[in-house]
């Protein structure tokens, strides 16, 4: 079945550091890919997505560009800030109108 | 415009006892999804609503849990009789109906803890 993998966690890093963090998926075909975060005792919000094969989605200074070559949609920051300490959770889906599948979280923790 | 609500936000119940969580979807979303984070795990689909209609359920555990969906407006949630496993949060989000590139709208989420 279809499903997401991320790298796991948690990844500690100083401000202003460069961020990855990797997520692979397995599904027969193009699915639209997705990042959420969750900020400590918040819900989930969209972060950025992308719908197609090559597309980059970007927002906040993140970004993730749709491989299907290597089926990934890795997220990368430029430059860290406290503020983006969250869990950060990649996820893809397929038809019209169906669920999100979620990889396991990747828990981001900042220091200054 | 309101985003998705949950209520309640926090519950702490004993073991066999009942617990009923509600979310109020977007006005206007057809598509409503139960989803649940245990223990620090991955978030897990547990259905989906379009409508009053329940088009995928393949994801809800058992049958202590079960769900509705009033007149295609709010969703209930009631967990009967809980466990302990059951200790996690439960998220719902709404989205529009139409492609996989739809946004799907979170909300806080219910935070269950079972002792």
């Amino acid at each position: 079945g279809d499903s997401v993998t991320q790298m796991e966690g948690p990844v500690t890093l100083s401000e202003e550091a460069f961020l990855t963090i990797n997520c692979t998926y397995t599904a027969t075909g193009y699915p639209s890919l997705f990042w959420y975060v969750q900020y400590p005792g918040e819900g989930l919000q969209l972060l950025l997505k992308a719908t197609k094969a090559d597309d980059k989605g970007s927002n906040k200074g993140f970004e993730a560009t749709y491989r299907k070559e290597t089926t990934s949609f890795h997220l990368e920051k430029g430059s860290v800030q406290v503020s983006d300490s969250a869990v950060y959770f990649c996820a893809l889906r397929w038809n019209q109108g169906g669920k999100l599948i979620f990889g396991q979280g990747t828990e981001l923790s900042v220091k200054p | 415009e309101a985003g998705v609500t949950q209520f309640p936000s926090h519950s702490v119940i004993e073991k066999g006892q009942t617990v009923t969580l509600r979310c109020d979807p977007i006005s206007g979303h057809d598509n409503l999804y139960w989803y649940r984070r245990v223990m620090g795990k991955e978030i897990k689909f547990l259905l989906h609503f379009v409508k009053e209609s329940k088009q995928d359920e393949s994801g809800m555990p058992n049958n202590r849990f079960l769900a509705e969906r009033t007149g295609g407006t709010y969703s209930t949630l009631k967990v009967q009789p809980a466990e302990l496993e059951d200790s996690g949060v439960y998220f719902c989000a709404s989205s529009v109906q139409g492609g996989s590139g739809n946004t799907i709208y979170f909300g806080e989420g219910s935070w269950l803890t079972v002792v």
